[in-house]
């Protein structure tokens, strides 16, 4: 079993749309990390949370700890927000724990 | 300010072979996290550093191991190489103690094990 789980894997999505990844957890954790990862690997770290929500640009990101559920949102998507998307989390035992990744095609 | 930095970007080696990689972190960085990433498992943790002590180790054998310098430029070395431990291996580096800091991956070093 899984400590994170992810949902959709793939998604598609035409440009504008509003798009919303779902992640649970298992695991007591400390924080939550969404993950952005382009083709050819790079990985960037969008949202660290451990409470609540934050908000970059045009990202929103939302944590239940009770419910131990986090949403990444994106809102009118375009092309350039093509990527992979990774919900990881930091366990109360200092392990970490990634999700398998939400693929996201964005088509214009 | 430079971003991480790891060392080499490619590496091909063939089965039993030793391997050591190498990641230099952002400036003023004390913690640098090791990640392997495959097809198959996706992303797992190896180990974080903190002021050269390793502070967490993932579920990984023995024949990966780590280490952190005086300057916070780590290293982590794999030993006896099998077919399997070919992946692109990630580090990061975060300021503070990993998972409570925000963490800058490196682009990351493909090893393929022939």
């Amino acid at each position: 079993k899984n400590e994170v789980e992810q949902s959709p894997q793939n998604l598609t999505a035409q440009e504008g749309e509003f798009i919303t990844i779902n992640c649970s957890y298992s695991v007591g954790i400390s924080a939550l990390h969404w993950l952005q990862q382009h083709p050819g690997g790079g990985i960037v770290s969008l949202f660290m949370l451990s409470s609540g929500k934050k908000k970059h640009g045009r990202l929103i990101a939302t944590i239940n700890i009770q419910e131990k559920h986090s949403s990444l949102h994106i809102t009118a998507s375009h092309p350039r927000d093509s990527a992979v998307y990774i919900c990881a989390v930091r366990g109360t035992g200092n392990q970490f724990y990634f999700g398998t990744g939400t693929s996201l095609t964005v088509i214009p | 300010k430079a971003g991480v930095t790891q060392t080499p970007r490619y590496l091909i080696k063939t089965r039993g072979q030793q391997v050591t990689l190498s990641c230099s972190p952002i400036s003023g960085h004390r913690s640098v996290s090791w990640y392997q990433q495959t097809p198959g498992q996706g992303l797992q943790f190896l180990f974080e550093y903190f002021s050269e002590t390793q502070r967490n180790k993932g579920n990984f054998p023995g024949r990966f191991s780590g280490r952190q310098f005086s300057n916070s430029r780590s290293e982590m070395n794999v030993s006896t190489l099998e077919l399997g431990d070919s992946a692109l291996y990630l580090c990061a580096s975060s300021l503070g103690v990993a998972g409570y800091n925000e963490q800058f991956f490196g682009p990351g070093t493909r090893l393929t094990v022939l």
